[in-house]
């Protein structure tokens, strides 16, 4: 199995600013065919979680181009440029390298 | 649009058994393999099992091989999750997702859950 590993687990951030998250596996996401199978999602309160980025650094269909992924490898990183109230929520990443498994999750707060 | 809706959840004593439906919309159903995920209350996403488009294929996870069985109906454009011998630790609310494609091991859509509840 493919453990992921996020940091942090939570971060609290004045809207208007950045926020970063890591994510890590314990092995590398990079398969024979060339592609790198490490997607995000987002949980929002009381939501079922939602596709943000997908093979590293694609935007799914909707999502606002404030996000990014980027990483290779092993190691991965969402980013916002700019924080929004609607940003709220739990943000996962996780990998389908092998049978799929997730990150523990990254609670963004509002300040 | 793309509309996956569970049912099937409720209370269950150990040892019981549950099966959930998926019924999905807005996409050619037997073009995509599909996916269940799990939430325990206040806790992170756990994938559970996946099938591929046409039922040639099925996965599934360690804590749950043996007494989960997925399977599909393309007719129907449904989705299930039969659930055996049933534990406490497998109370969560159940997801089901729409692969990314056919044969994907990663997921796009995802449906609203249904809550399981295993407790005597």
């Amino acid at each position: 199995e493919i453990v992921m590993t996020q940091s942090p687990l939570s971060l609290s951030v004045t809207p208007g600013q950045p926020a970063s998250i890591s994510c890590k596996s314990s092995q590398s996401l990079l398969y024979t065919d060339g592609r790198t199978y490490l997607y995000w999602y987002v949980q929002q309160p009381g939501q079922s979680p939602q596709l943000l980025i997908s093979e590293v650094s694609n935007r799914f269909s909707g999502v606002p181009d404030r996000f990014s992924g980027s990483g290779s490898g092993t190691d991965f990183t969402l980013k916002i440029s700019r924080v929004e109230a609607e940003d709220v929520g739990v943000y996962y990443c996780m990998q389908s390298m092998h049978l799929p498994t997730f990150g523990q999750g990254t609670k963004l707060e509002i300040k | 649009q793309v509309q996956l809706v569970e049912s099937g959840g409720g209370v269950v004593q150990p040892g019981g058994s549950l099966r959930l439906s998926c019924a999905v919309s807005g996409f050619i159903f037997y073009d995509y393999a599909m996916h269940w995920v799990r939430q325990a209350p206040g806790k992170g996403l756990e994938w559970v099992a996946l099938m591929s488009f046409d039922g040639s294929e099925e996965k599934y996870s360690d804590s749950v091989k043996g007494r989960f069985t997925i399977s599909r109906d393309n007719s129907k454009n449904t989705l299930f999750l039969q659930m055996n011998s049933l534990r406490p630790e497998d109370t969560a609310v159940y997801f089901c997702a729409k692969a990314v494609n056919r044969g994907a091991w990663s997921v796009d859509y995802w449906g609203q859950g249904t809550l399981v509840i295993v407790s005597s």
